[in-house]
């Protein structure tokens, strides 16, 4: 199946300070998005991007849509403890059932005061 | 604002036993799926229903099995539990599939097989 790598896949951050974390894929996705998962709770939608090149922003998070359409990036500015928490990139392939996500392995962030 | 449901959270099952994961969905999205969360993975589609009347397999469906006979409820049936298939399941459900479908998703239940 379809495999997606993100990264890193933990980090350690002071709060203030800005986050970036990765995802790439072995072939070209049409659809990008990105989930947060606290603990004990399901993945809750962030940003969804649907064009290459796209940049979206949700408040303090910008995540981008990478030109080549085999990677997304995601960013935190000014990082707050309640960002904690893990972070996971989807897609959808290019071929494929247009219906099924292909997740990330995530990206778990730990903010320090 | 219950958006989707999930029970029960937790439950504990001896090899062999049977259950059935229920899911429900007030959004009156047509699209449901059932995802498991396995410790540092992500998440693994087990099937997925297109609408009421219509599933399909995801990408690791064997020991389960589903059923959407409405649009507001996709339950999830384990048959003969393995330690295996200790894990955190997630239901789903999205407006529409395709390219532009996001997922909303319930809070989870955690299933351990002993």
């Amino acid at each position: 199946g379809q495999q997606l790598n993100q990264s890193p896949q933990s980090m350690f951050i002071q709060e203030g300070e800005d986050v970036s974390m990765n995802c790439t894929s072995s072939s070209i996705f049409n659809t990008w998005l990105w989930y947060k998962q606290d603990p004990g709770e399901g993945p809750v939608i962030l940003i969804a991007l649907y064009k290459a090149g796209e940049l979206t922003s949700n408040g303090r998070l910008t995540a981008q849509f990478g030109t080549t359409r085999k990677d997304s990036f995601l960013n935190i500015s000014a990082s707050i403890p309640s960002d904690v928490g893990i972070y996971f990139c989807a897609g959808r392939p290019e071929t494929g059932t247009a219906s099924k996500l292909t997740f990330g392995t995530g990206t778990r962030l730990q903010v320090t005061l | 604002n219950a958006g989707v449901t999930q029970t029960p959270k937790f439950r504990i099952l001896k090899i062999g036993q049977s259950m059935t994961l229920q899911c429900t969905q007030d959004m009156n999205h047509n699209y449901m799926y059932w995802y498991r969360q396995d410790p540092g993975m992500g998440l693994k589609l087990i099937y997925y229903s297109v609408g009421a009347g219509i599933t399909d397999k995801g990408e690791v469906p064997n020991g389960y099995n589903v059923s959407r006979s409405t649009t507001e409820d996709f339950p999830l049936r384990l048959e003969l539990a393995a330690p295996s298939q200790t894990s955190v399941y997630f239901c789903a459900s999205s407006k529409r599939g395709g390219l532009t479908g996001e997922l909303f998703f319930g809070e989870g239940s955690r299933l351990t097989v002993l």
